[in-house]
Formats: structure tokens, sequence, C-alpha cells
């Protein structure tokens, strides 16, 4: 079974820019989250989406966004990029059975480089 | 919002022995506690979860403790390997948000960092 796709792995972009990340999660999941992780603030939740609709959203300015496909397949957004975006960006499905199954299932995750 | 502290932040220790590492977090209505760990150039991975209604859970060399009085949780990893070395997440969180329900958001600690020397 093929496990969370993360593209492009990695990406290097200059300030003022914008970048679309992709995440197409384990086939039959329909939750899917996105985190940044940097060395400084850690793991920090973006938001996340199930069945197309985003459930709850983190500490992050507008500039960052998502959205989730009928498929499931999600993407998220980062417009004016500034040098602080740079991190890796992790995206996670979860086959979430109420009160059963609650793991989250992570990508390779997203390398940003902003120059 | 919740909050999670993580203890120690790098750990170092000699193949054969047991690494302990510590949560505390700050929200009482944290219900779900799992541990993540890490390898370079991949995403965490769950090694081992607990709920808020058992105060330990054990998987093979992997351990897992709970105290909800005191609002902290700790990883036990005995008879360490070379392999076992990596960078371990705790984190916390509710079942339940405003709004409705949500399992995707988790509060991550700052990570450790462990070391096994053969």
């Amino acid at each position: 079974k093929a496990g969370v796709t993360q593209t492009p792995r990695y990406l290097i972009k200059t300030r003022g820019q914008q970048v679309t990340l992709s995440c197409s999660p384990i086939s039959g999941h329909r939750s899917v989250s996105w985190y940044q992780q940097t060395p400084g603030q850690g793991l920090q939740f973006l938001f996340e989406y199930f069945s197309e609709t985003q459930r709850n959203k983190g500490n992050f300015p507008g500039r960052f966004s998502g959205r989730q496909f009928s498929n499931s397949r999600s993407e998220m957004n980062v417009s004016t990029l500034e040098l602080g975006d740079s991190a890796l960006y992790l995206c996670a499905s979860s086959l979430e059975r109420v009160l059963i199954d609650r793991e989250l299932f992570f990508g390779e995750g997203s390398r940003l480089t902003v120059l | 919002g919740e909050n999670v502290e993580q203890h120690p932040s790098t750990l170092s220790v000699q193949e054969g022995d047991s690494a302990v590492i510590k949560c505390t977090y700050s929200d009482s209505a944290s219900n779900y506690f799992p541990w993540y760990k890490q390898e370079l150039g991949k995403g965490p991975q769950l090694i081992i979860d607990i709920r808020s209604n058992v105060g330990e859970k054990k998987d093979q060399r992997i351990a897992v403790t709970l105290n909800k009085t005191a609002k902290h949780f700790s990883l036990h990893i005995t008879e360490t390997q070379p392999e076992d070395s990596a960078v371990y997440f705790c984190a916390a969180s509710p079942v339940f948000y405003a709004g409705g329900t949500s399992y995707g958001k988790l509060t991550f600690g700052q990570g450790t960092i462990l070391t096994v020397h053969p």
C-alpha cells in the first residue's frame, strides 16, 4: 500500500513569490493535515481537511491556505513568501475510525527554501 | 491553547541502556497522547500512543505512562539499540474542538534527539 506522497520534495523560491505543495493521502484516508517543521518552532499545525472541508486551522497568517479535492488529495499554498517560511512542510493522512484509530501517517515532506 | 514541554532536548545512551523522555501538557481537555519517531529525511512515524483512560501502555521494548493529575507523560525505551537513534516527539490532543471533531490537530513537544552508541 502506497504511503503519503508529497510533491515536490525540494524547492527554492525567492521572497514575494508564491508556492503550491501537493499531498496524496493513503488510499481510503479522508482526513489530511498539514504541519510546518522548523528547527526553532518545531512541528506546528497548519490546517486539517476532511471531505473537502477545512475542519481546523492553526495560528498562521492568511498567506497560508489549503484545499482538499473530492479524491482526498490536498494542496497548500503560501503566497508572498517570506524568509521565515523556509521549512519542511509535512502532510499527514488518517483513516480516522472514530474513537478507534487516530494515527497520523506522515509523508516525507516538501523542503521549501526561500531566498 | 495547548502547550507541550518535552525534556531532555538531547539524550545519549549506550546500547542496552534504557532511555526516558518526559513531557508535560497544559490543557486538561487533552486526552490523546501519541509519540512519534522521526528518522533523518523522513516524516514522523507513530510508535505508541495512550489515551486518558489508561495509565500505562507497553509494546515490546517501548512503554508510555500517563499521569493526568500532574499532566505529564513519559516514553520509556528499554534495551536500546543503535537503530533507535532518531528524534522523538511527544504530542497531545483533545478529541473535540469548538465546532466539531478534529483528530488531525496535534500539539507537539520540541523533540528529543536520541543517540544510542554501540
